[in-house]
């Protein structure tokens, strides 16, 4: 069975540092990963996608299938980027059946 | 382009009570799923749709049903509440014809059974 893993559940750091939300998987197929975000008060929304090598808001991961890891990571974060991050894989054909890692939340500090 | 759009967005049930949670497309997307979100559980599948009179279960199906009767619509009942049902429920919608794999969600109704 697939599984994502964050094993963090909070992070917080300080405007303009380096930010990592990290997210392993297991998966027995070939894996198609992606980064959802829920700002406060907001519904969950796709930041990006692993098969399309995007950047964005700064944000990028890329998919590691030796560690089977998909890391998200900014250079520098902003306050604006508080919110929860949850990792997801898609095991159904168009994203009908995903499954989530547990989230984290980043806190960005002035 | 109201997107997909969940109703109620609050509700207190009763154990033992029945309800149905709504759930509305408009975007013409033949896949839809419901997922509820605890704390420290991220979200889970609980039913999903792959087109109108086609469903299939989730990861956390028990004590919920679900029907496709047309494209746009997609309603889970709750058909005896207990509190462990109390969650934030999630109705979420996608396509093939996209081109770019996403699910786009509801805003939520969270439930609470007493």
């Amino acid at each position: 069975a697939q599984r994502v893993t964050q094993p963090e559940k909070l992070l917080s750091v300080f405007k303009g540092a380096p930010v990592e939300l990290k997210c392993n998987y297991s998966y027995s197929g070939s894996p198609e990963l992606f980064w959802y975000v829920q700002y406060s008060r907001q519904r969950l929304q796709l930041l990006l996608r692993h098969i399309s090598r995007e950047s964005i808001k700064g944000f990028t991961a890329d998919l590691n299938k030796g560690e089977t890891s998909f890391h998200l990571k900014k250079p520098f974060a902003q306050e604006e980027d508080s919110a929860m991050y949850y990792c997801a894989l898609n095991s159904g054909g168009s994203n009908y059946k995903l499954t989530f890692g547990k989230g984290t939340l980043l806190t960005v500090n002035p | 382009n109201a997107g997909v759009t969940q109703t109620p967005k609050f509700q207190v049930l009763k154990t033992g009570q029945s309800m149905t949670l709504q759930c509305a497309q408009d975007m013409n997307h033949e896949y839809m799923s419901w997922y509820r979100q605890d704390p420290g559980m991220g979200l889970r599948l609980i039913h999903y749709s792959v087109g109108a009179g086609i469903t299939d279960q989730g990861e956390v199906p028990n004590g919920y049903n679900v029907s496709r009767s047309t494209t746009e619509d997609f309603p889970l009942r709750l058909l005896s509440a207990a509190p462990s049902q109390t969650s934030v429920y999630f109705c979420a919608s996608s396509s093939d014809s996209t081109g770019k794999p996403e699910a786009f969600f509801g805003q939520g109704t969270r439930l609470t059974v007493v």
